[in-house]
C-alpha cells in the first residue's frame, strides 16, 4: 500500500510554455500533499502544501501565480509551472499523507518517484 | 523552528566497512524521525522511521536510535554493500510538513 505515483516523470519544454505534473496516490485517500523542489546534489525544499478542496499553502518565497496547484480530489494533485524558463528546471517531487486509513499512518508522507523538469 | 543537520559527505566506503551517518535536530514537541535513501534518478524511499524516545528504527540492516537527550538519530549499518551506494536524508515531522537534512552522499567502492 501507499503508493503515490507522478506523471511524466520527465519533461522538457520550451521556455515560454506552461507543464503540468500530476501527482496521485494510488491506493489510498491523501487529505494532504505536498510539493518540494529538488536541486542537483541538493536536499528537498518545500514549495507548498495542498489540502483537498482548498487553496494551497506556498513557502515563502515560492511564487504562487508561477507555480500554480490544484487539489482537486482525494487522490490528484497538480502542480503547473507556468511561463516556464531554464532556472525553473529541476527535479519536482511530491508526497502524499494519508487520512488515516487502512492502517496507514496519519503523519507519515509517502513519496512519488519525481519529475524531471527541463526547460530551453 | 524545526532543522535537521547531517553529516557532510560524501562518504566513500569499501565494501562491508561500517556506516555512521550522523543526524541531529532540533524541535519543537515530540516529532517522528526518519531516514530516506534516494537512489540516482529516482524519488525518496522511506528507510526506517521512529516515533518516539528510544525507540529504534531498522530496515536492510540500517538502524537509527531516537535520542532525545542528544537529539540525535544516527543511521548505522554493521556492513555496507555497493547496492548501498545513494544519496541519505534525515528528516523529521509529525503533523506538520516534513523537514530534511541536505542529504548525504554515500558511495561504497568493491
Amino acid at each position: 500500500g501507499a503508493v503515490v505515483s507522478q506523471h511524466p516523470s520527465r519533461v522538457i519544454c520550451k521556455s515560454g510554455t506552461s507543464v503540468k505534473i500530476e501527482c496521485r496516490s494510488l491506493d489510498f485517500q491523501a487529505t494532504t500533499m505536498f510539493w518540494y523542489r529538488q536541486f542537483p546534489k541538493q536536499s528537498l525544499m518545500l514549495m507548498a502544501t495542498s489540502n483537498e478542496g482548498s487553496k494551497a499553502t506556498y513557502e515563502q518565497g515560492v511564487e504562487k501565480d508561477k507555480f500554480l496547484i490544484n487539489h482537486a480530489s482525494l487522490t490528484l494533485s497538480t502542480l503547473t509551472v507556468t511561463s516556464a524558463h531554464p532556472e525553473d528546471s529541476s527535479f519536482y517531487i511530491c508526497s502524499a499523507r494519508s487520512a488515516t486509513s487502512g492502517g496507514l499512518s496519519s503523519y507519515e508522507q509517502y513519496f512519488g518517484p519525481g519529475t524531471r523538469l527541463t526547460v530551453t | 523552528g524545526n532543522s535537521v543537520t547531517q553529516m557532510e559527505g560524501p562518504v566513500t566506503l569499501s565494501e562491508e566497512a561500517f556506516l555512521t551517518i550522523n543526524c541531529t535536530y532540533t524541535a519543537t514537541g515530540y516529532p517522528s524521525l526518519f531516514w530516506y535513501v534516494q537512489y540516482p534518478g529516482e524519488g525518496l524511499q522511506l528507510l526506517l522511521k521512529a516515533t518516539k524516545a528510544d525507540d529504534k528504527g531498522s530496515n536492510k540492516g540500517f538502524e537509527a536510535t531516537y535520542r532525545k537527550e542528544t537529539t540525535s538519530f544516527h543511521l548505522e549499518k554493521g556492513s555496507v554493500q555497493v547496492s548501498d551506494s545513494a544519496v541519505y536524508f534525515c528528516a523529521l515531522g509529525r503533523n506538520t510538513p516534513l523537514v530534511f537534512g541536505k542529504g548525504t552522499r554515500l558511495s561504497v567502492i568493491a
